[in-house]
């Protein structure tokens, strides 16, 4: 039972790229999130999705698209990156109200 | 808007001494008040999870308590260990929604 994995661990873009952060839960998990955490921010909710075929926008949306085509899977995009978008981007999925977090991405926008 | 507020300065204490941290929130009333661990460079952990009935709740050497009217919840280490040392998030779920916000965090440093 490996619980949520994220990939990659790191990445490194120049400012315009585009990529995929893929989360993966072996727990069948209803909800799943995504957030990013900033220096002296907190954790902020980017989308989160409630079930397969649905997402949701949550505090911070702007810049991300996110999917969830299957149950153990949701991926977050970055269509063009910007600087602004350098983070840690943890990847998340609940059972009652407990959050299991994944070990993080950690991007930097150059 | 709704807003989570934990003490951003860094907490040390002795080892074997309780450290006690706050998380104040505004705005809003929650249904339930959650705690989580989070360490340098990994993912934040579940440790307890407090609801709006409940004034207090015990998990081993951790004690939470919860306080509607003070909109404030207090988290208890007692008999503190070095391998405490950490961060420490509280989240709270928003009433009508699957969503959470958290807090900043407070680093606990337990000396030796």
């Amino acid at each position: 039972n490996a619980g949520v994995t994220q990939t990659p661990k790191f990445r490194v873009l120049k400012t315009g790229q585009s990529m995929t952060l893929l989360c993966a839960q072996d727990m069948n998990h209803e909800y799943m999130y995504w957030y990013r955490q900033d220096p002296g921010m907190g954790l902020r909710l980017i989308h989160y999705s409630v079930g397969e075929g649905t997402t949701a926008k949550g505090e911070v949306p702007d810049g991300y698209n996110v999917s969830r085509l299957k149950k153990q899977n949701f991926l977050l995009g970055l269509e063009s990156a910007a600087p602004s978008q350098t983070s840690v981007y943890f990847c998340a999925s609940k059972r009652d109200n407990e959050q299991y977090f994944g070990p993080g991405t950690r991007l930097t926008v150059t | 808007s709704q807003k989570i507020e934990q003490n951003s300065e860094a907490l040390n204490i002795q080892e074997g001494k309780t450290a006690t941290l706050t998380c104040n929130y505004t705005n809003y009333s929650p249904a339930y008040l959650q705690w989580y661990r989070q360490d340098p460079g990994r993912g934040p952990v579940f440790l307890l999870l407090i609801r709006e009935n409940e004034k207090e709740k015990r998990k081993e050497r951790l004690k939470v308590t919860f306080d509607t009217t003070l909109k404030q919840s207090l988290f208890h280490i007692t008999a503190s260990q070095p391998a405490d040392s950490a961060t420490y998030l509280c989240a709270l779920g928003l009433p009508g929604t699957y969503k959470y916000i958290f807090g900043t965090g407070t680093r606990l440093k337990v000396l030796a």
